[in-house]
């Protein structure tokens, strides 16, 4: 089974301060994904790239960073944390065309408070 | 647009009846359309998913029916069962990889 290690898995924050969120995958697909799931949201697209050096915004990237720096990482951060970002964190990596299943982290809850 | 909607938000029925979740989705390039289980605590999983050239998938008793003229797709779980419990994701994939997930759906499975 693929693996998809996200750390922290726990957070909490203070208002204003940065916060990065760090995934690596060990299945060597292209695609990694950045969501946050909330009561009532379902799973909401914030960041997604396609490999190494390729960052894209998703359906909600305000107040969002990601990095993609090599092909097994990608980072989420948010320079100046809000404690409407108070949420579930889950990064994921699918193997692009064809069959493109989503591997999920086992997510980071963050708090800001 | 690349939204998808995903009803009902709340499911509760009968042991050893059928559950059905519905899904619509705007954009008639989309090719691809996942299911994923999440249990409480846990990831979301994929269970089944049907491609754009397809109208009708079937995994022991999980059904998905795609409907590419109206743009609706739609998972069918028979003969229900407690560890059928769970929240449930459609999803959608669009060209460029972007995968837009709908708000899911909290199936209880009543004994």
């Amino acid at each position: 089974e693929a693996a998809v290690t996200q750390s922290p898995r726990n957070k909490v924050a203070v208002t204003g301060g940065k916060v990065t969120l760090s995934c690596n995958q060990t299945n060597n697909h292209n695609n990694m994904y950045w969501y946050r799931q909330d009561t009532g949201h379902g799973l909401r697209l914030i960041h997604y790239s396609y490999g190494a050096g390729s960052t894209e915004k998703g359906d909600i990237p305000d107040g969002y960073k990601a990095s993609r720096p090599s092909q097994e990482n990608f980072s989420l951060i948010l320079e100046l944390a809000t404690p409407s970002q108070t949420s579930v964190y889950f990064c994921a990596s699918g193997e692009g065309t064809g069959q493109n299943t989503l591997y999920f982290g086992a997510g980071t809850r963050l708090s800001v408070l | 647009g690349e939204q998808v909607e995903q009803l009902p938000s709340i499911l509760r029925v009968q042991e050893g009846s059928s559950a059905s979740i519905n899904c619509s989705y705007e954009d008639s390039a989309s090719n691809y359309f996942p299911w994923y289980k999440q249990e409480p605590g846990e990831n979301p999983k994929l269970i089944i998913d049907i491609r754009s050239n397809m109208e009708r998938k079937q995994i022991q008793e999980l059904i998905v029916l795609l409907d590419k003229k109206a743009k609706r797709f739609s998972l069918h779980i028979t003969d229900t069962q407690p560890g059928d419990s769970a929240m449930y994701f459609c999803a959608a994939r669009y060209g460029n990889e972007k995968i837009t997930f709908g708000a899911g759906t909290k199936l209880t499975i009543k004994p």
